[in-house]
């Protein structure tokens, strides 16, 4: 079974700081994506990485795929309070053709709920 | 309309009535999700579609139904539900595709979801 384990869950940081969200999965995968949540609304797509060593920047948010470590990692660069919100990476398993069983679906980490104070 | 969209977004319901919640997709995709999102809880996956077809349930109790009549629209129907149902239910949808002998959904959409509250 999948699993997809985010780090930290809960993120305190002040404006102008940089930190960086880590999201490990257990199987192989070369497609993984990351969204957004702001309280009471739904998930934003924020980057899509679908292959070893991809990298996307949006703003101050950067995000990276490393396949072999199973890593993903998302980089806040000199945070802003419009960045607090909750973040989740999700990781779409590869189901070969032959395979019988296994799961067709995203399978999310928990979230990391990031708090940017002024 | 764009994208995926959801109604009602808001539904205040007793035990014992019967709602269903609407999701329709805008996007020619076609697999469409179900998760429910609580406090205590992760997202948590319940159905996904594929082709019209239920391909997952993921042990959701039966006073949840869904409906998938074609791949733009899905339903939720509800029924006896429980106060420990109150959460926020999301649907999405993706293009769910063959490539190299692999299946992948690619990135889910998802709509602004419903606020469940059971009294």
């Amino acid at each position: 079974e999948l699993k997809v384990e985010q780090n930290p869950l809960f993120l305190s940081m002040q404006e102008g700081k940089n930190y960086t969200i880590y999201c490990n999965y257990s199987t192989t995968s070369d497609r993984l994506y990351w969204y957004r949540q702001d309280p009471g609304k739904s998930l934003e797509s924020l980057f899509v990485l679908l292959s070893n060593g991809a990298v996307k920047q949006e703003g101050r948010l950067m995000a990276s795929l490393d396949t072999k470590a199973r890593l993903s990692t998302l980089h806040i660069t000199a945070a802003v309070h419009d960045l607090s919100a909750t973040y989740f990476c999700a990781v779409d398993p590869e189901i070969l053709l032959l395979t019988q069983g296994g799961s067709e679906k995203l399978v999310f980490g928990k979230g990391t709920k990031l708090t940017v104070n002024p | 309309e764009t994208g995926v969209t959801q109604t009602p977004r808001h539904l205040v319901m007793g035990m014992t009535n019967k709602k269903s919640l609407k999701c329709e997709q805008h996007l020619g995709h076609n697999a469409m999700y179900w998760y429910k999102q609580s406090a205590k809880k992760p997202l948590e996956l319940m159905f996904v579609y594929s082709l019209e077809e239920r391909v997952e349930n993921n042990s959701v109790p039966s006073r949840f139904s869904p409906e998938c009549p074609n791949s733009s629209h899905l339903f939720l129907h509800l029924h006896t539900l429980q106060p420990e149902d109150s959460a926020l239910y999301l649907c999405a949808s993706s293009q769910r595709t063959w490539d190299r002998g692999f299946l992948y959904s690619y990135e889910q959409y998802f709509g602004p979801g419903t606020r469940l509250t059971v009294t």
